[in-house]
């Protein structure tokens, strides 16, 4: 049973507005949390990451929100770019031993 | 250059043919791992090393070897690859346990 679920596989958006990424987990107990974001041919790079006992960071464009009560976790992208297209990750820190990742969420923004 | 490397790109094999996927790390790092990338299913861990001989199993780990020698490498082992093995391989290294990864360039690996 996965513990973190990105339910949509896809999201296609206009360049320019809010792309809105969205992952569900399972285990209240998990307590940071992370977006990667993966290009064709490339690793998954490092996006941005907020621990539980804040609900919001920012850095730039991207904006992770979490909701603790509703194990909801998103990723605001504004505006939205071409070059924001690729793969998104959401992961967890589950039990501070590894990180358990969702199965991604495909972005893409229309010029 | 901080990096993770991981060698080779692309790797074809038949089934049964050992092979070993090198992945090595200039940043010092303790903490290292092995993921597979399938089609709707993300990255799940394969095996993950706390320390320098200190492995442990991840998700996925069956079919699959590791070894922790040195800090910097961390080789992935299919003793005998299958057909179910073919994916899309990372290895990923952090500076301690459960913070943010740097992650290969990945191999993609078909075994026929």
């Amino acid at each position: 049973d996965q513990q973190v679920k990105q339910n949509s596989p896809s999201l296609s958006v206009q360049e320019g507005r809010i792309s809105i990424l969205n992952c569900d987990y399972t285990n209240s107990m998990f307590d940071y949390f992370l977006w990667y974001k993966k290009y064709p041919a490339e690793g998954p790079t490092f996006l941005i990451s907020i621990s539980s006992i804040k609900d919001k960071n920012e850095d730039g464009r991207f904006t992770v929100f979490l909701n603790k009560s509703a194990k909801h976790l998103s990723l605001h992208i504004v505006p939205s770019q071409p070059g924001d297209s690729a793969v998104y990750f959401c992961a967890v820190n589950n039990a501070g031993n590894m990180l358990t990742f969702g199965g991604g969420t495909r972005l893409m923004v229309k010029p | 250059e901080a990096q993770v490397t991981q060698n080779p790109r692309y790797l074809i094999t038949v089934t049964g043919k050992k092979l070993t996927v090198t992945c090595s790390q200039n940043m010092n790092h303790e903490y290292m791992s092995w993921y597979r990338q399938d089609p709707g299913l993300g990255l799940r861990q394969i095996y993950y090393s706390m320390n320098v001989e200190v492995t442990d199993k991840g998700d996925v780990p069956e079919g699959y070897k590791v070894s922790r020698k040195e800090k910097r490498n961390f080789p992935l082992i299919l003793e005998s690859p299958s057909p179910n093995q073919t994916s899309l391989y990372f290895c990923a290294s952090s500076f301690r346990t459960g913070e943010k990864l740097f992650f290969g360039s990945g191999t993609q690996l078909s075994v026929l």
